[in-house]
């Protein structure tokens, strides 16, 4: 499978915690989005890449959220000092700007619980 | 502050009859609007999107008709089938963000009863 994957698919953890999430794009993608899908809404837009430049970043994004994208490859997304407010799903999706460049390919997401 | 009004939020359709699914933006900067599908325990997956200088994009079942100067765009699926059971976000892309960034409404649940 050559999609986009990401890891873990589940993860646990206890208020205070960090917690960091990885998102492997399609190969050839060069740009990368990150979002967060909380229960019976739409994903919400976190951050994008184009390469290893991160490029926007939405209000959305405390100051406890940190993504990187060090080789323009994968991208990680850290959250530090997790609150319950954190809960959600967070979607990764790659793109390329060759072609159509409004086509995202989103990965199953990582579901986050903070208890 | 809503930027893609969705309705119904849930709707439920009998196997062979048509799921109409409606949204509605305010931006006139958006210039792409994508219906994205999404089963449970799955990311959303593009079915079909339309640009705003045309009213309507067939593909198989899946029909989207625009109507720009309302503001409204609105899913088909003719023939509903079980298999089509899922979760349907509209959206909308902002031609001023070069992220190519994705508004998504906030979803229809589709169960198409057998």
């Amino acid at each position: 499978d050559t999609g986009v994957s990401q890891d873990p698919r589940h993860k646990i953890t206890k208020r205070g915690q960090n917690v960091t999430f990885r998102c492997d794009p399609i190969s050839e993608h060069n740009r990368l989005y990150w979002y967060r899908q909380t229960l019976g809404q739409g994903p919400e837009f976190l951050t994008y890449f184009q390469n290893e430049a991160q490029l926007e970043k939405s209000r959305l994004l405390s100051d406890r959220f940190s993504a990187e994208r060090p080789k323009g490859s994968f991208s990680t997304l850290e959250i530090q000092r997790t609150e319950q407010g954190d809960s959600a799903m967070y979607l990764c999706a790659s793109s390329s700007d060759r072609g159509d460049k409004n086509i995202q390919y989103f990965g199953a997401g990582t579901r986050l619980s903070v208890l | 502050q809503q930027q893609v009004k969705q309705s119904p939020q849930s709707l439920i359709v009998q196997k062979g009859g048509i799921s109409i699914i409606n949204c509605a933006y305010e931006n006139t900067a958006f210039d792409y609007f994508p219906w994205y599908q999404q089963f449970p325990g799955k990311g959303p997956a593009l079915l079909i999107a339309i640009r705003p200088d045309v009213s309507e994009k067939k593909e198989g079942r899946f029909t989207i008709s625009f109507n720009k100067s309302a503001k409204q765009f609105s899913l088909h699926i003719m023939d509903s089938q079980p298999g089509d059971s899922a979760t349907y976000f509209c959206a909308a892309m902002p031609q001023y963000s070069s992220a190519s960034k994705i508004i998504f409404g906030s979803g229809t649940r589709l169960s198409i009863r057998p």
